[in-house]
């Protein structure tokens, strides 16, 4: 499972409060990812991070943002949740194998918005 | 938006081929065709990747076009374990050495004892 861990794993939240979800790698990966998934969707990629505070956009970044202090903690923020944020949250690191790289997925965190 | 497209759905019996399609017919030079899988209530998993040859490791087969706009993954011998959906994924070398990946909606793979 390439050491990575998520947590929570599950979060009931109101509209308009701060979640912050983390993820949490062992093996001192360099690239993380935080991706999302929806009902009936494959997922999307929401941020990403290419080492210590070096952090970009995904297709979906609106109204998140990331945080990487450590190599091994990768931080999503919903400053303020909506509903249309209840989703599945999966965070994956990219680990070398050769000439490709191969994505490890985390277990996941289920966020419900109300 | 995803640069694949795959059937919805198959099904498949127990021990029996399966052939999961992908048509790709925008795909670049460069980009690499992976398959990832996600199993019921996980995240996804690697399955298999190639570029221009057909491809073979544990898991299973990957038969790549000629012109490499379409591929077939190809899983020889199905078990109630290979129920997920399959992702058919091009990736590219972003700056730096990162992929990006882009999914699709996937097939659903049902097995049937």
């Amino acid at each position: 499972d390439a050491g990575i861990t998520q947590s929570p794993r599950h979060k009931v939240t109101e509209t308009g409060t701060p979640v912050t979800l983390r993820c949490h790698q062992t093996e001192n990966h360099r690239y993380m990812y935080w991706y999302r998934q929806d009902p009936g969707h494959g997922l999307r990629l929401i941020h990403y991070s290419y080492g210590v505070k070096d952090t970009d956009k995904g297709e979906v970044s609106d109204g998140y943002s990331v945080s990487r202090s450590k190599t091994e903690d990768f931080l999503l923020t919903l400053e303020s949740a909506t509903s249309s944020q209840t989703s599945v949250y999966f965070c994956a690191i990219s680990e070398p194998r050769g000439w490709y790289n191969e994505q490890f997925f985390g277990p996941g965190t289920r966020l419900t918005v109300l | 938006d995803a640069k694949t497209t795959q059937p919805n759905s198959m099904e498949s019996n127990e021990e029996e081929p399966v052939h999961l399609p992908c048509n790709h017919s925008t795909i670049s030079g460069t980009d690499y065709i992976h398959w990832y899988r996600q199993l019921p209530s996980q995240g996804p998993e690697y399955v298999i990747h190639g570029l221009t040859s057909n491809v073979n490791n544990r898991m299973a087969s990957l038969a790549i076009a000629e012109d490499r706009k379409s591929s077939t993954l190809i899983l020889h011998r199905a078990t109630l374990r290979d129920a997920a959906v399959y992702y058919c994924i091009l990736i590219w070398r972003a700056q730096g050495g990162s992929e990006k990946l882009v999914f699709g909606k996937g097939t659903k793979l049902t097995v049937n004892p």
